[in-house]
């Protein structure tokens, strides 16, 4: 299996943007997990889904941030508009079920200018 | 407020040396934990899980869970110069949440 899939893996854009983050989870992974990783705060979970529901969105900072998961196979995290202090690693990790192992992707590093 | 503290580090051990990782958690509730380990710019990966009180060995990686006092750490035996990079402690507060709290991580140095 290919693993987690992030596109892009960098984005650079400027404040007041729109930023589209997409995300494949590993085949037959009933979980997908969205998290943001920085120096200051480290790696907090924004939102989780299973089959495609979304079960728990506490950690999305701002109605800036949506996620969605419209099949199995593909779920993207859009923030707009973008501010600086969005500039983060943001990752994204599958799971074949609850309280198993999750596997992260290779994350994609977001700088908002 | 769930919260998983970790010395920042970095922690410096020479080549062949014990390097002890430690964590503490604040939700008594909590019931599954995990150590990630994660490269300079790459993605965490999962290297250890405990669930149960006491010890938990898989190679050169012991990991070690006391409820009681809320402390769970990471053994690392023979530590080599591949072992560097940050460690991140996880903990799940169990039944009706899969949300995981990662700690900050500590930086481990193995000095050859």
């Amino acid at each position: 299996d290919a693993g987690v899939i992030q596109s892009p893996r960098h984005e650079v854009t400027e404040m007041g943007q729109e930023v589209t983050l997409r995300c494949k989870p590993i085949s037959g992974h009933d979980y997908l997990f969205w998290y943001r990783q920085t120096m200051m705060r480290g790696l907090e979970l924004l939102i989780y889904f299973n089959n495609n529901v979304p079960i728990d969105d506490s950690g999305m900072p701002e109605d800036r941030f949506s996620a969605k998961m419209p099949n199995a196979s593909f779920s993207t995290l859009k923030i707009q508009p973008s501010e600086p202090r969005d500039s983060a690693v943001y990752f994204c990790a599958s799971s074949p079920a609850i309280r198993e192992t999750q596997y992260f992707g290779p994350g994609t590093r977001l700088l908002v200018l | 407020q769930k919260e998983v503290e970790q010395n920042s580090g970095p922690l410096s051990v020479p080549e062949g040396a014990i390097a002890s990782l430690n964590c503490t958690y604040s939700d008594r509730g909590s019931q599954s934990f995990f150590w990630y380990r994660q490269y300079s710019g790459k993605s965490p990966e999962l290297i250890m899980s405990i669930y149960s009180n006491g010890d938990k060995e898989d190679g050169r990686f012991t990991a070690q869970l006391n409820k009681a006092s809320q402390y769970v750490s990471l053994l690392i035996r023979d530590s080599q110069p591949s072992d560097s990079a940050t460690y991140l402690c996880a903990v799940n507060s169990g039944a009706g949440s899969y949300q995981l709290t990662f700690g900050k991580g500590t930086k481990l140095s193995v000095i050859p």
